[in-house]
């Protein structure tokens, strides 16, 4: 079945950095994009940053732009979000879901149907 | 930007009462909208897509209507896991976004 695991998230200090990773498994990860969704604490949903299916096509929303990367190691099954010059408003859940675009069939629909138990980020002094 | 706009914020329902809710896209969308269950600590989980179509495992108790800029979710007869915030997803343009959820309680 499928699995998405996100690590990586802690407790920060603003300006500094982490890594969060999404280990996926149970369906062929090279043939689908991937999202961040993030939560601030009791707050709604904010969609971050897409990935492609090929790694070559990336999208971020406005306020993460030049200091989020997303990427991708294939063969680690893994998309990980560097997040660096974190700012407090950076504080909240962090969601890895698959999109249901099916690159290799060309069928599905590009929405999250999958999402991993999220990894929190703490941005504090 | 597609700004998503979700009515009521929260709404108080008996079990076995139906429960309507309300999505609407500050422009049109086609039926590129998504409907998301979240309960308290869980991730988010897909109920509609479509507009109208059913994810795969979501009980029939759920549907969706609309397109353009108006859509409505639909649970007919609540059960006490359906208690819970629901979402609504534009995927119709970037950067996708949701609207402000709205919180289904027992009344």
């Amino acid at each position: 079945q499928v699995q998405l695991v996100e690590s990586g998230g802690g407790v920060v200090q603003p300006g500094n950095s982490l890594r969060l990773s999404c280990a996926a498994s149970g369906f062929t990860f090279s043939s689908y994009a991937f999202h961040w969704v993030r939560q601030a604490p009791g707050k709604g949903l904010e969609w971050v940053a897409v990935i492609s299916y090929d790694g070559k096509n990336k999208y971020y929303e406005d306020s993460v732009k030049g200091r989020f990367t997303i990427s991708r190691d294939d063969s680690k099954n893994t998309v990980y979000l560097e997040v660096d010059s974190l700012r407090p408003e950076d504080t909240a859940v962090y969601f890895c879901a698959k999109d249901g675009f099916d690159y290799d069939t060309l069928s599905g629909f590009p929405i999250f149907d999958f999402w991993g138990q999220g990894t929190p980020v703490t941005v504090s002094s | 930007e597609i700004v998503m706009t979700q009515s009521p914020a929260s709404l108080s329902v008996s079990p076995g009462e139906r429960a309507t809710l309300s999505c609407r896209a500050s422009q049109r969308i086609s039926s590129f909208l998504a409907w998301y269950q979240q309960k308290p600590g869980q991730a988010p989980r897909l109920l509609i897509y479509g507009a109208s179509n059913r994810a795969t495992g979501v009980p029939a108790r759920f549907s969706g209507s609309g397109s353009g800029t108006d859509f409505t979710l639909t649970i007919s007869s609540l059960q006490s896991e359906d208690f819970a915030v629901y979402y609504c997803q534009q995927y119709n343009n970037w950067p996708r976004t949701f609207g402000q959820g709205t919180k289904v309680e027992i009344k």
